[in-house]
């Protein structure tokens, strides 16, 4: 069975950067697009950008570029995004994502911007 | 940017009820969409990929259709279980998903 377990909530401070994590178990990264998805609160999904891990390639949305960096360890089957210069407007339900779209879902890391 | 415009926004349904609701691309995607359904504090969760085709366990009353610009997700028999709000979502370029479709009982 294919599951994908994100790192606990994290509160940050404006102007600082967290790391997130998603570890993949059932499944060889690999051979896959792994995905980064938010959710502000009480809105819509927004996607922010994938990285095809078997060569480290990445795409991000436009409104992501600056904010965000996706990376992947593929000796541990682990996607990371790191979110930069943070604001109180990040704050918001980041999910990561598998596949060519993205099909198998984690269970969300709420992300709190707050000095 | 490829634009999906979902409709309608939201909508008051019944048990029972066939429930339609459409997403346009602004421009052609081909068959590169997907459905998900999310319910309240949950991940979302693939019901349709490939414009037509129903994902592993999903129940037969979901139906997707459409190419091009048009997709529409159609729930025939509405259940309870089907309360959640629904998102196109296509990746035939960077992925952008609609704003969503909310499902509430009437």
């Amino acid at each position: 069975e294919v599951q994908l377990q994100q790192s606990g909530a994290e509160l940050g401070k404006p102007g600082t950067s967290v790391k997130l994590s998603c570890k993949v178990s059932g499944y060889n990264i690999r051979n896959t697009y792994m995905h980064w998805v938010n959710q502000r609160p009480g809105k819509g999904l927004e996607w922010i950008g994938r990285i095809d891990p078997a060569n480290g390639n990445t795409i991000y949305a436009e409104k992501f570029k600056s904010k965000a960096t996706l990376t992947a360890d593929t000796s541990s089957n682990t996607a990371y995004m790191q979110l930069s210069q943070l604001k109180s407007d990040d704050t918001a339900i980041y999910f990561c994502a598998m596949g060519l779209g993205p099909h198998y879902w984690g269970q969300g890391v709420m992300v709190t911007v707050s000095s | 940017n490829t634009v999906m415009t979902q409709s309608p926004t939201s909508m008051f349904i019944s048990v029972g009820d066939r429930v339609t609701m459409n997403c346009k691309a602004s421009q052609n995607v081909g068959t590169n969409v997907d459905w998900y359904q999310q319910k309240t504090g949950q991940s979302p969760k693939l019901l349709i990929y490939g414009a037509s085709n129903r994902y592993t366990g999903v129940p037969d009353r979901f139906t997707g259709s459409g190419s091009g610009t048009d997709f529409t997700l159609t729930i025939s028999n509405m259940q309870a279980e089907d309360l959640a709000v629904y998102y196109c979502l296509q990746y035939n370029y960077n992925p952008t998903f609609g704003a969503g479709t909310k499902l509430e009982l009437k």
